[in-house]
């Protein structure tokens, strides 16, 4: 049972727009989320976190937004460059270290 | 450089056969993990070392499986008897407190079981 889910395997967006990527989780009890890029043969690399207590975090061009009631969690890129392509993991916790994976968004970027 | 390095990047080993793979984390960083990345799937925990404690082995899919971090820095992950279901991406990441931290990753070991 996948309890953090990206159902979007891919997304293409043109240079300079809004690139939305979405997760969704099933424990509510989750309360700290974070999204990882990862480029080909590397590691994940970390991008931005959000706790549950709040909805928002921004980072530069990167802004993750937190729908508690829903269950849903989106990373907003704007403005899009080609050096964002790459894939996207969504994450999750409760409390701990352990963190559970979504299984990734392949986000390409077109110049 | 200073960030997770893993080694061998690459390793090919035949069925039955046992491998050691190699994790640095960052200097002092009290945690270490592994997860293993199947093929178009998202990193999946295996264990959790705090300095050279192993508190948590619970992802680990089998007995063939072992790690340990003898002086809490370095690690090894050794799979015993190597199957073609073990045919993944291993990744290490460390993080530099214990609890819900920022995960730092290498560039992982792709094992490819013949």
């Amino acid at each position: 049972d996948q309890q953090v889910k990206q159902n979007s395997p891919s997304l293409s967006v043109q240079e300079g727009r809004i690139s939305i990527l979405n997760c969704d989780y099933t424990n509510s009890m989750f309360d700290y989320f974070l999204w990882y890029k990862k480029y080909p043969a590397e590691g994940p690399t970390f991008l931005i976190s959000i706790s549950s207590i709040k909805d928002k975090n921004e980072d530069g061009r990167f802004t993750v937004f937190l729908n508690k009631s829903a269950k849903h969690l989106s990373l907003h890129i704007v403005p899009s460059q080609p050096g964002d392509s790459a894939v996207y993991f969504c994450a999750a916790s409760i409390g701990t270290y352990k963190y559970i994976f979504g299984t990734g968004t392949r986000l390409k970027v077109l110049a | 450089g200073a960030g997770v390095s893993q080694s061998p990047r690459y390793k090919v080993a035949k069925r039955g056969q046992d491998v050691a793979l190699r994790c640095d984390p960052i200097s002092g960083h009290v945690s270490l993990f592994w997860y293993q990345q199947a093929l178009g799937q998202g990193p999946e925990f295996l264990t959790y070392f705090q300095n050279e404690a192993q508190l948590d082995k619970s992802g680990l899919p089998s007995d063939r499986f072992f790690a340990e971090r003898p002086e809490g820095s370095v690690s090894t992950l050794k799979i015993q008897r190597t199957q073609q279901e073990d045919s993944a991406v291993y990744l290490c990441a460390s993080s530099l407190l214990a609890g819900q931290e920022t995960q730092y990753f290498g560039p992982g070991t792709r094992l490819l079981v013949l």
